[in-house]
């Protein structure tokens, strides 16, 4: 089962930060938050990972509340090209036999 | 650097038949998972091949079984075949003992039809 909450849909401007929101209450000490994208017909795409600091990358930035239970995945300047379900799981890491185990996500639609 | 490759892109069987899905991972993966996708939702865990054994699996029932070869490759075998396999498959490949991001790469998918 699901361990995150995420808006189903969100609109973002072209050329503005999109900040898309997740809720993991019960997360525990060593899991860490992963964000995934999946661009309609494609496979889903690593975007960033992190377990208490915030992270960034060229694509993104992931932003940890101090208590651990819920976070925010940053595009800082969203284009078309971005347009993607969003998926922020919870998971040990990803070594031995651990997975990843996917919600609905957040489906953004970047305006022009 | 392919990336992984899965095949066939597309497929339509009809229900009782048998399908073989095939994978090829990322070059240095040594990891395999299977994840099934269906319409509106997000993927869902199947299984997972480590040196040629399932090491993990989801709740899915035993007409789902794979393989894994010593080239690291895989393949998903669903037997007798109903209208609710029909979805997007997902193959995923990781690296089991060298330290990087810790991420999955995934495939495009194989999008099976149960007619």
């Amino acid at each position: 089962d699901a361990k995150t909450t995420q808006p189903p849909s969100m609109d973002c401007a072209e050329g503005r930060a999109a900040n898309l929101p997740c809720n993991h209450s019960t997360i525990s000490g060593n899991e860490y938050v992963y964000w995934y994208r999946q661009i309609h017909s494609q496979g889903p795409q690593y975007i960033i990972h992190g377990l208490k600091n915030n992270e960034t990358n060229e694509m993104a930035s992931l932003i940890i509340t101090e208590d651990r239970k819920s976070s925010t995945l940053i595009l800082p300047h969203a284009t078309l090209r971005d347009t993607a379900v969003y998926y922020c799981i919870v998971s040990l890491l990803l070594t031995g036999a651990n997975n990843l185990f996917f919600g609905t996500g957040t489906r953004l639609t970047v305006i022009p | 650097d392919a990336g992984v490759t899965q095949s066939p892109t597309h497929l339509i069987k009809t229900r009782g038949q048998q399908v073989t899905l095939r994978c090829s991972p990322k070059s240095g993966h040594d990891t395999v998972s299977w994840y099934q996708q269906a319409l509106g939702q997000g993927p869902q865990f199947i299984f997972q091949y480590y040196e040629e054994e399932e090491r993990q699996r989801g709740n899915f029932p035993d007409r789902f079984s794979g393989h894994q070869f010593p080239n690291y490759s895989s393949e998903l075998n669903v037997n007798a075949l109903l209208l609710g396999d029909s979805a997007l498959y997902l193959c995923a490949s990781s690296s089991e003992g060298i330290a990087r991001r810790n991420e999955q790469f995934f495939g495009p998918g194989t999008r099976l039809t149960v007619l």
